[in-house]
């Protein structure tokens, strides 16, 4: 039984490029919620999805960020361009309608030089 | 708003004496609350849950917790610790919308 799958799992990119983060939720799950981890901001709801649909992206910091989910097993985080202040790394999470555990993927490392 | 604050950013315990780890949430109504755990570079893992019912909650690993509303609690506790256990642990609140909200984490380390 496959978890939530995340790819890459380490991204090194250069200022100013795009770079683009790829989620796969566990099987019948119909939320899926993108977050960033940071030393300082510790971790951070950036959007979440219910039944593909985004619900609350109150927290994607800037226009430089989109997401977008165009079916129930995919899902993508976007950054274009990509700033230094973006190295993170970045949890998807999925969970279930009536369950509110959320069950995470191991992250995406992205490091912006 | 919801909220969560854990009060220790670092804890070191002796393998095989006990822990506990504090959480102190906000919450307008009735919460659901998580123990998260991670390990260096993995992702998160849930230890335990509290949705309803019995206030303490037994998790995996030996964690338990207790969910106390007059002090907006949720202490997470071990009796014994190994030293797989040192990682981070973290305490989210939620509530029917499925918007969580995490604390900064506590690192706890295992010294032989």
């Amino acid at each position: 039984d496959a978890g939530v799958i995340q790819s890459p799992r380490h991204e090194v990119t250069e200022m100013g490029q795009e770079v683009t983060l790829r989620c796969k939720p566990i099987s019948g799950h119909d939320y899926l919620f993108w977050y960033r981890q940071t030393m300082m901001r510790g971790l951070e709801l950036l959007i979440y999805f219910n039944n593909n649909v985004p619900i609350d992206d109150s927290g994607m910091p800037e226009d430089r960020f989109s997401a977008k989910m165009p079916n129930a097993s995919f899902s993508t985080l976007k950054i274009q361009p990509s700033e230094p202040r973006d190295s993170a790394v970045y949890f998807c999470a999925s969970s279930l309608v009536r369950g509110a555990e959320q069950f995470f993927g191991p992250g995406t490392r992205l490091t912006v030089l | 708003a919801q909220s969560v604050t854990q009060p220790d950013i670092h804890i070191t315990v002796s393998e095989g004496a006990s822990l506990e780890l504090r959480c102190n949430y906000s919450y307008g109504a009735t919460p659901y609350l998580f123990w998260y755990v991670q390990s260096p570079g993995q992702g998160l893992q849930l230890l335990l849950k509290y949705f309803s019912g019995d206030t303490l909650v037994q998790g995996i690993k030996g964690f338990e917790a207790e969910f106390k509303r007059s002090q907006s609690s949720f202490n997470l506790r071990k009796p014994s610790v190994h030293w797989s256990d040192a990682a981070e642990y973290f305490c989210a609140v939620g509530g029917f919308g499925y918007k969580l909200s995490f604390g900064a984490g506590t690192t706890v380390t295992v010294r032989a």
